[in-house]
């Protein structure tokens, strides 16, 4: 199985700064890699899929890098509603496996 | 709109069984590969079972082989996910999920329903 290393697991940040969150793949998952935000009392939401591709109404504030096995979720400016958690997930091959999770709070 | 509704969440006895529901609507659900994921109380996501469109291939992970079976109804555009030989370690919130048909990744996800294995 893919282990997928996520980092780190909390995060405290400013409205207006810029973070980054490291996902790590065990193994080359080629680029299919993708990232949810998480928050209470609603769905999950796919932010980036296949290392780099925004989904649809995914604001450009948040972008994704990286292939093999290294990639990284950076959000510029972040806004009020950027604050949650994330997760990676490879979906190169089965198992389909998540990292860990980030908490990404208010400073 | 695409919505997922999971139901038949609740607390069973270790050993016994239960079966979730995924009522799907906005979109053409035959034609999207679905998945079930999991995520125990304060713990990370775990992906517990995929289904092919028309239902004839199914995939699961080591720690629910030979427990869980997933199906799906596309007449009625629902998914079933069947939970037998229940564990206390199988406690947790279980959403639906839609695949994208050719990246695989998850690109609709339902809230979720609890379910608690517990004597």
């Amino acid at each position: 199985d893919v282990q997928m290393t996520q980092s780190p697991s909390n995060l405290a940040a400013s409205p207006g700064e810029s973070v980054s969150i490291n996902c790590k793949a065990s193994k080359s998952i080629s680029k299919y890699l993708a990232w949810y935000q998480q928050k209470p009392g609603k769905a999950n939401k796919l932010l980036i899929y296949s290392g780099s591709t925004l989904q649809s109404g995914t604001p450009s504030r948040f972008s994704g890098s990286g292939s093999g096995t290294d990639f990284t979720l950076t959000i510029r400016n972040l806004e009020p509603e950027d604050f949650g958690l994330y997760y990676c997930q490879q979906h190169n091959e089965y198992p389909f496996t998540f990292g860990s999770g980030t908490k990404l709070e208010i400073k | 709109e695409v919505q997922l509704v999971e139901s038949g969440g609740g607390l069973v006895q270790p050993g016994r069984s239960l079966k979730l529901s995924c009522a799907a609507s906005g979109f053409t659900f035959s034609s999207f590969p679905m998945a079930w994921v999991r995520q125990a109380p304060k713990k990370g996501l775990e992906w517990v079972a995929s289904i092919s469109s028309g239902g004839g291939g199914t995939y699961y992970p080591d720690s629910v082989r030979g427990r869980f079976t997933i199906s799906r109804d596309n007449a009625k555009s629902t998914l079933y996910l069947q939970m037998d030989s229940l564990r206390s370690e199988d406690t947790a919130s279980y959403y639906c999920a839609r695949h994208y048909p050719t990246t695989e990744e998850f690109d609709y996800w339902g809230q979720g329903v609890m379910v608690t294995v517990s004597s």
